[in-house]
């Protein structure tokens, strides 16, 4: 099955400055790519996806890249603020897949103020 | 208010008790899911549910049960709890197969002793 390695476990950043999370994934055949905020104590929620047929998406300070070739996506936040302090995790799966989203194992990124 | 709603929120138990944790959402989600969460292992998948009647197994199945009679329940059953079941929980929906927004309930933290 699939299977999916996130990098960093934790990160530290100083206000302002961009963050970058990275995953790697096993299965050619996945094709969609969330990624999930869960901030402490609360639920994860979507805060952007990208698909395969698309290299990079971006939604104001938050962007994803995916090389398909390498078979890695990763999440770019810039300008960075307290209210990013959260775990962040990767996803991937097979579109059209009754399977299930495989998740990778979490980024806690910390904002310095 | 759209939503996935989980009870109990909390639960201290011993082993071999059985429990049950509900699930419910008011989306008319056709797809449901039970996910673990645990320290440095991310989300993992218990069990999934395609519709009414359709269930299957995830990564984790082991120990658990799952039921999908109405579209909007699905309960995850523990039948004989044991101490590695100690987690946190969260069950999730999304309007159709897993490539849609997942929607997290607000998670059961479970404490098996």
């Amino acid at each position: 099955g699939e299977n999916v390695e996130q990098h960093p476990s934790t990160l530290s950043v100083q206000e302002g400055d961009s963050a970058v999370i990275k995953c790697t994934y096993s299965d050619s055949a996945s094709n969609y790519f969330p990624w999930y905020k869960q901030e402490l104590g609360k639920r994860p929620q979507l805060i952007i996806d990208i698909r395969s047929n698309v290299g990079k998406k971006k939604d104001q300070r938050i962007a994803v890249t995916l090389n398909k070739t390498a078979k890695h996506f990763s999440l770019h936040i810039t300008e960075t603020q307290p209210e990013d302090s959260a775990v962040y995790f990767c996803a991937a799966s097979i579109k059209g897949s009754a399977r299930q989203l495989t998740f990778g194992s979490g980024t806690q990124l910390t904002v310095l103020p | 208010e759209a939503q996935v709603t989980q009870n109990p929120r909390y639960l201290i138990t011993v082993t071999g008790k059985k429990l049950t944790v509900t699930c419910s959402q008011n989306m008319n989600h056709e797809y449901m899911s039970w996910y673990r969460q645990d320290p440095g292992l991310g989300l993992r998948q218990i069990y999934y549910s395609m519709n009414v009647e359709v269930t299957d197994k995830g990564d984790v199945p082991e120990g658990y049960k799952v039921s999908r009679k109405e579209k909007r329940n699905f309960p995850l059953i523990l039948e004989s709890p044991s101490p590695n079941q100690t987690s946190l929980y969260f069950c999730a929906s999304s309007l159709g197969k897993f490539t849609d927004t997942q929607y997290f309930g607000p998670g059961t933290r479970l404490t098996v002793l």
